[in-house]
């Protein structure tokens, strides 16, 4: 069965300070992968997403960065954090040519202090 | 533009009732699909429930049943008998259309349900 894996899973950072979220995959090859945010009591945002290794697409434009250097490895990073990037992030990952269901991980509550 | 409309913010059901949590969509793409997410308050969103544009029947899945209205552009989510378990956050969303078998959702602001014991 497939499994999908996000760290850590709370974070605490700076303003300034560099960030790095990983999320892995298991059980299943050639998946599409996904970064969302969360705000506090809000709906969900794609940052980005990716069809394979090395191709990243951006929804919003933000201080944020993805790559994607390995089949089930999804990075999200930022060289200088801002208040505003606090939020719940949330990886997740579907079929490649599938129905579109979309199946998470357990999120990183990050909080930029 | 597709787009997903959850009106109701919050709902309360007593336990072991039924519950209707509403869902409207629009889209000018005749091929779309409509999903149903569960989010606990620890934050993971469950999958739920599929419904196909082009599917003959509603969907079922153990409890959760999608009431799918076509003409009107509705997907309501349907929970039977319902448990307090079942408190958390609900967001319908809908496949956008995209190529190269890759599909990006677009969800709805979400509903809050609580179940009173």
């Amino acid at each position: 069965s497939q499994t999908i894996h996000q760290w850590p899973a709370t974070l605490v950072q700076p303003v300034g300070s560099p960030l790095s979220l990983e999320c892995t995959v298991e059980g299943t090859s050639n998946p599409n992968l996904y970064w969302y945010r969360q705000a506090a009591g809000r709906g969900l945002q794609l940052l980005f997403y990716s069809v394979g290794i090395g191709q990243i697409s951006s929804e919003v434009p933000q201080n944020l960065s993805a790559s994607r250097p390995q089949d089930r490895q999804f990075i999200l990073s930022s060289k200088k954090l801002l208040l505003s990037d606090s939020g719940f992030y949330l990886c997740a990952w579907s079929v490649f040519g599938g129905r579109g269901e979309q199946y998470f991980g357990p999120g990183t509550r990050l909080t930029v202090t | 533009a597709q787009k997903i409309t959850q009106t109701q913010p919050g709902m309360f059901v007593q336990e072991k009732e039924a519950v209707t949590l509403d869902c409207t969509y629009d889209t000018s793409d005749p091929s779309y699909g409509l999903f149903w997410y569960k989010q606990p308050s620890s934050g993971e969103m469950i999958f739920l429930i599929y419904q196909g544009s082009y599917d003959q029947q509603n969907a079922t899945e153990g409890r959760y049943s999608l009431n799918f209205q076509k003409a009107r552009k509705s997907a309501n989510l349907v929970i039977s008998a319902s448990q307090l378990g079942d408190s958390a956050m609900y967001f319908c969303a809908m496949r956008d259309p995209s190529g190269a078998g890759s599909y990006q959702l677009t969800f709805g602001k979400g509903t809050k349900l609580s179940v009173i014991p």
